[in-house]
């Protein structure tokens, strides 16, 4: 089964400034996808952005975008212009392609200070 | 539209004590799977279905019964609980297409804090 790894237990960024969290995976399948959720303090998982094996340009959602390269397997998201409200739990995901097997990395907590 | 529906929020067991966590959906997904959460884990998968009438374990399978007997629904059952299990659980649900632009993200249920004493 795929492995995904998140070395980064807490981070800390300055309001309005960019962060990167690492994630990088283990497969030996093709074709996969790699998922970004937020999860605030009140529990509830958000999807953020997704990354598909096959696509050539990195995957961009409002200030999240995802820096994917495919052959270190890695899908850092990036966050730029933080606020607040970014303070959160970050799990990165992978899933294999018409399975559905999903499995998460540990997390990395950001804490956007003032 | 009520999207993943879990029922309890929160639940406190005795050791060795069974219970069922509930979990709908309304979204016609095929794909529905329970994880839970623990300090420093991440999420794990418990158990997951690919359609009503099959099912499969994940990674931390033991102590725990899933069947999928529709497609709204995909009970977790709690065998005879355990300090453990103590947890909390997430039950998600996806399309089984894998759409170009968001590939087949999976919706969450609000989650269920399960304390056993």
């Amino acid at each position: 089964a795929q492995k995904i790894t998140q070395t980064q237990p807490g981070m800390f960024v300055q309001e309005k400034e960019a962060v990167t969290l690492d994630c990088t995976y283990d497969t030996s399948d093709q074709s996969y996808g790699l998922f970004w959720y937020k999860q605030p303090s009140s529990g509830e998982m958000i999807f953020l952005i997704y990354q598909g094996s096959y696509d050539e340009q990195n995957a961009t959602e409002g200030r999240y975008s995802l820096n994917f390269q495919k052959a270190r397997k890695s899908a850092n998201l990036v966050i730029s212009a933080s606020q607040l409200g970014d303070s959160a739990m970050y799990f990165c995901a992978m899933r294999v392609y018409n399975n559905n097997d999903m499995r998460f990395g540990a997390g990395t907590r950001l804490t956007v200070k003032p | 539209n009520a999207g993943v529906t879990q029922t309890p929020k929160f639940q406190v067991l005795k050791t060795g004590q069974s219970m069922t966590l509930q979990c709908a959906q309304d979204m016609n997904h095929e794909y529905m799977s329970w994880y839970r959460q623990d300090p420093g884990m991440g999420l794990r998968l418990i158990h997951y279905s690919v359609g009503a009438g099959i099912t499969d374990q994940g990674e931390v399978p033991n102590g725990y019964n899933v069947s999928r007997s529709t497609t709204e629904d995909f009970p977790l059952r709690l065998l005879s609980a355990a300090p453990s299990q103590t947890s909390v659980y997430f039950c998600a649900s996806s399309p089984k297409g894998w759409a170009h632009s968001k590939g087949s993200e999976a919706f969450f249920g609000q989650g269920t804090r399960l304390t056993v004493v």
